[in-house]
């Protein structure tokens, strides 16, 4: 595998289910970000993660729960989720501190809660 | 905390034509703009970018102009091509602040054969 994988590709979960996503980075990089991507709006900041170290919680719900156990990994937890967060969760990576900013983008996990 | 507007919102061209995308920033202080390019299905993919200390980018057939002063930026795509349909997102952040970036609303483009 290259580049960033997410898995699932898709996911269908009830309100009261549990559920993770996954990502993964394969580019030696040491920041990694979840988005949110749905069809009325931008693509929205959720989480970043520098050096496995969280910098930015950009005020969304603790129903969504990140974890990145290591630089290469970044996971989100998901528990009773409402209709209104299905949406394309995208999970990115980039190496801060080289000047180079640009973000890898995942395929994406498409969410649909019920 | 930072604000990015983008125009149009949809935006349908001739092949062959010029297509220009433009964006405004809220806060001074930012000084990277990237553009993505999200085909349909696709993730989105870095096309090109700009620092506050040019004006103006260019590479191939896309270009991108900064204007600090006014706060906005544009893409311009010249002799679009039928691969040129996709959305095209913007995005500025503070590059000393580290990496969060702030998107705009994206525009999707389609190039007519």
């Amino acid at each position: 595998e290259t580049g960033v994988t997410q898995t699932p590709r898709h996911l269908v979960m009830g309100m009261t289910n549990k559920k993770s996503l996954k990502c993964e980075q394969h580019l030696g990089h040491n920041a990694m970000y979840w988005y949110k991507q749905s069809a009325k709006k931008p693509l929205e900041l959720m989480f970043v993660y520098n050096f496995k170290e969280q910098t930015e919680n950009n005020s969304v719900p603790s129903r969504f729960s990140p974890e990145c156990p290591n630089s290469s990994h970044l996971f989100l937890h998901l528990h009773t989720l409402q209709p209104e967060d299905s949406a394309l969760y995208l999970c990115a990576s980039s190496q801060i501190g080289t000047g180079d900013n640009e973000q890898f983008f995942g395929p994406g996990t498409r969410l649909t809660v019920l | 905390g930072e604000n990015v507007e983008q125009h149009p919102s949809t935006l349908s061209v001739q092949e062959g034509d010029s297509a220009v995308i433009k964006c405004t920033y809220s806060d001074s202080a930012s000084n990277y703009f990237p553009w993505y390019k999200q085909e349909l299905g696709k993730r989105p993919q870095l096309i090109i970018d700009i620092r506050s200390n040019v004006g103006e980018k260019k590479d191939q057939r896309i270009a991108v102009t900064l204007n600090k002063t006014a706060k906005h930026f544009s893409l311009h795509i010249t002799e679009t091509q039928p691969e040129d349909s996709a959305v095209y997102f913007c995005a500025a952040s503070i590059q000393a602040a580290g990496n969060k970036l702030t998107f705009g609303g994206g525009t999707r483009v389609l190039v007519k054969p």
